[in-house]
C-alpha cells in the first residue's frame, strides 16, 4: 500500500514570497491533516479536511495561509506572502476515520521543509 | 481547547527502563496517542489507549489514566536506535492534539 505522499521536500524561498505543497494521501482515507512542526516542537494543527469538508482550521493563520482539497483526495496548502517565522515543515496526514470520536491512526508523510530567507 | 504537558529531554542508558510522562487537560477527550519521531523523519504510530490501564506492545507500553489526566509510554531494553522524539497526542471530539515532544537520548 502507497504512503501518504508530499511535494516538494525542501523548499527555499524569500519574505514575501508565495509557496505551495502538494499531499496525495493514502488511497480511501477519508480524513486529511496538514501540521505545522517547527524545529524541536510538536506538531501543530492547520487544518482537517474530512472528504472535501473543513472540520477544523481554527489555528490556521487565513490571512496568508489557504488550503484546499478538491474531490476529496489531494490536497494543496499555500501560503502567501511567506514570513520568516513559516520556516518549518509541513506534514501531511491522513486516517481512515469516518466522524467525530473517531481519529484513527494517522499516517504521515515525509513533510515538506520550507525555509524562509 | 487542549493543554498537554511532557519533559522536553530525557536521557538513559542502552539496555535500561525509561517512563516518559504525559499530562494533559482538556476539553474533550476519546484516546491518546504516543507517536515516535526520528530526527528528520516523520512521526511514526506506536500506541493508541482509550481506557485506563496499561497497553503492552512488545518492549513498549503505554499506560493512561483518564481521571488524573496522565499517560506515560515505557520503553524496556532500551537499544539506541530507540534515540528520538516521543510524542504525546490528545484525541479530542474531531481532532488530534500534539504535546512538544520528548527527546530521549540513548547513550552506549
Amino acid at each position: 500500500e502507497a504512503g501518504v505522499a508530499q511535494s516538494p521536500r525542501y523548499k527555499i524561498i524569500e519574505k514575501r514570497q508565495s509557496v505551495a505543497f502538494w499531499c496525495n494521501p493514502i488511497s480511501g482515507h477519508a480524513t486529511l491533516y496538514w501540521y505545522q512542526q517547527i524545529l524541536g516542537q510538536g506538531p501543530k494543527l492547520l487544518i482537517q479536511f474530512q472528504n472535501n469538508g473543513v472540520v477544523d482550521d481554527s489555528q490556521l493563520p487565513k490571512d496568508r495561509f489557504s488550503a484546499e482539497r478538491l474531490k476529496g483526495v489531494d490536497s494543496t496548502l499555500k501560503i502567501q506572502p511567506a514570513k520568516l517565522e513559516d520556516s518549518a515543515v509541513y506534514l501531511c496526514a491522513s486516517s481512515s476515520a469516518g466522524g467525530l470520536g473517531d481519529t484513527g491512526e494517522l499516517f504521515f508523510g515525509e513533510g515538506s521543509r520550507l525555509t524562509v530567507l | 481547547g487542549q493543554n498537554i504537558d511532557q519533559p522536553t529531554e530525557m536521557t538513559a542508558t542502552e539496555g535500561a527502563i525509561v517512563q516518559i510522562n504525559c499530562t494533559y487537560q482538556t476539553s474533550g477527550f476519546n484516546g491518546l496517542f504516543w507517536y515516535q519521531q526520528h530526527a528528520g523523519e516523520a512521526p511514526t504510530f506506536l500506541s493508541y489507549n482509550v481506557l485506563d490501564g496499561l497497553e503492552e506492545k512488545g518492549r513498549f507500553s503505554s499506560f493512561l489514566s483518564r481521571s488524573k489526566g496522565y499517560s506515560y509510554l515505557l520503553l524496556k531494553e532500551l537499544q539506541m536506535k530507540d534515540s528520538a522524539s516521543y510524542l504525546c497526542a490528545v484525541e479530542g471530539y474531531s481532532t488530534l492534539t500534539f504535546g512538544k515532544g520528548t527527546m530521549l537520548l540513548v547513550s552506549p
